[in-house]
């Protein structure tokens, strides 16, 4: 039984089309978050969601955009896809106020751009 | 400008044999320093964490140790084990959690039978 899970694992797509990437978690979590790996490696914060605010970290260009339809799920919209786009995002979820700042992470969704 | 940085890309060490893990930091605003394991192709797994009131924490085999002053974390390994083989990320968070954690570039350890 899953904790955090995404769909789909793979994307392949041209450019110029909207995708999205589905996210839901089972833990009861407050706090949802989507994160971007580039070729470089790099882990980085995309957005965070919980049923107060939405923070956005100000490098993401707003063709991406998060979409909440309850608690247990964060979607990941994309519209105009670049090349650039190419990478793995990653969902996750915490719950505000926890012991240890954990966040539980879903598999990955590698997003190839072509 | 990396707030969160893993100096070295990988590090070999001979199982059973102890493996240190480095990381350092730069925002002295950090409320919580983790640990994440991650195997090619799967998310990131949460390893350990330790606030930044402590010094060490101790969980199994792994453990964290934090330096305020040099601004510095290591994770311990001890003893090392094949399935211990993987990408280990520092991690971050700050005392509003909703911002996210801040991830180091990642150390892959390799264990050598």
């Amino acid at each position: 039984d899953t904790a955090v899970s995404q769909t789909p694992k793979y994307l392949v797509t041209q450019m110029g089309n909207d995708k999205s990437i589905k996210c839901e978690q089972n833990l009861g979590h407050d706090t949802m978050y989507w994160y971007k790996q580039d070729s470089k490696k790099f882990l980085k914060i995309m957005f965070s969601y919980n049923n107060k605010e939405l923070i956005i970290n100000e490098t993401v260009p707003n063709r991406f955009s998060p979409k909440s339809p309850d608690k247990a799920h964060l979607n990941l919209h994309i519209n105009s896809l670049e090349l650039g786009d190419s990478a793995v995002y990653f969902c996750a979820s915490s719950q505000m106020g926890g012991r240890t700042g954990e966040a539980f992470f879903g598999q990955g969704t590698r997003l190839t751009v072509v | 400008d990396q707030q969160v940085k893993q100096n070295s890309p990988s590090l070999s060490v001979q199982e059973g044999r102890i493996s240190i893990l480095n990381c350092d930091y730069t925002n002295s605003m950090f409320d919580y320093f983790l640990w994440y394991k991650k195997y090619p192709a799967e998310g990131p797994t949460f390893l350990i964490s330790i606030s930044s009131i402590k010094d060490k924490n101790e969980d199994g085999r792994f453990t964290v140790f934090l330096n305020k002053s040099a601004k510095h974390l290591s994770l311990h390994i001890v003893p090392s084990q094949p399935g211990d083989s993987a990408v280990y990320f520092c991690a971050a968070s700050g005392r509003r959690g909703a911002d996210g954690l801040t991830f180091g570039k990642g150390t892959h350890l390799i264990i050598q039978p």
